[in-house]
């Protein structure tokens, strides 16, 4: 069984542009989530959508967007790019079904800004 | 913000000593899971411990759930080099935030041969 998969893995975009990351989660999992890693504020909660729907929104700025699609496939937008952008962007699946809702991981996608 | 902390922030061993770390948080939870990232990759899920469960083994791996205390911690036994890893505690808290995991700031641990 694949896993969470991420495109792309590495990119270099420059302040003011914008940037799309696609997620493809596990096969049959309905939750995708999205998650900006930096070394200063560490794992952050960016979004989570859950059959097309965001059920919950982390502390990001409207530039940070996200959706999913019916096949539950994701991407997440960053809209006029800061040097503050730069950072791990991890998309995540889970099957959202209740208690013991274990959480996968994809390898993420190192974003750059210059 | 972050859940919790985690405690210690880095940890230094040898190839077959056992590494211990543990994971305070803020709120109450549902699960908490254990994570491992290797340096530029992506999270490995390691554990999930549910809120009513207080131990927990994989392996070499054993986790333990004080939710009186608000903590929990992660036991890697006979450890290896490929051991060598920063390690996330991560809890989710009440039905509507299943997918909403808060992490702890990690523990960087170092196995030398």
């Amino acid at each position: 069984k694949a896993g969470v998969t991420q495109t792309p893995r590495y990119l270099i975009k420059t302040r003011g542009q914008q940037v799309t990351l696609s997620c493809s989660p596990i096969s049959g999992h309905r939750s995708v989530s999205w998650y900006q890693q930096t070394p200063g504020q560490g794992l952050q909660f960016l979004f989570e959508y859950f059959s097309e729907t965001q059920r919950n929104k982390g502390n990001f700025p409207g530039r940070f967007s996200g959706r999913q699609f019916s096949n539950s496939r994701s991407e997440m937008n960053v809209s006029t790019l800061e040097l503050g952008d730069s950072a791990l962007y991890l998309c995540a699946s889970s099957l959202r079904t209740g208690e013991g809702n274990t959480i996968y991981f994809g390898e993420g996608s190192w974003l750059t800004v210059v | 913000s972050q859940q919790g902390e985690e405690d210690p922030q880095a940890l230094s061993i040898q190839e077959g000593e056992n590494a211990t770390m543990n994971c305070s948080y803020k709120t109450s939870i549902n699960n908490l899971q254990w994570y491992r990232q290797n340096s530029g990759r992506g999270l490995v899920h390691l554990i999930l411990i549910r809120s009513n469960e207080r131990e927990k083994h994989s392996g070499r791996l054993r986790v333990t759930l004080d939710t009186s205390k608000k903590s929990s911690s992660l036991l890697i036994t006979a450890s290896r080099a490929a051991d060598t890893a920063s390690y996330f505690c991560a809890t989710d808290g009440t039905t509507d935030s299943w997918g909403k995991l808060q992490f702890g700031a990690g523990t960087q641990v170092v196995v030398t041969p």
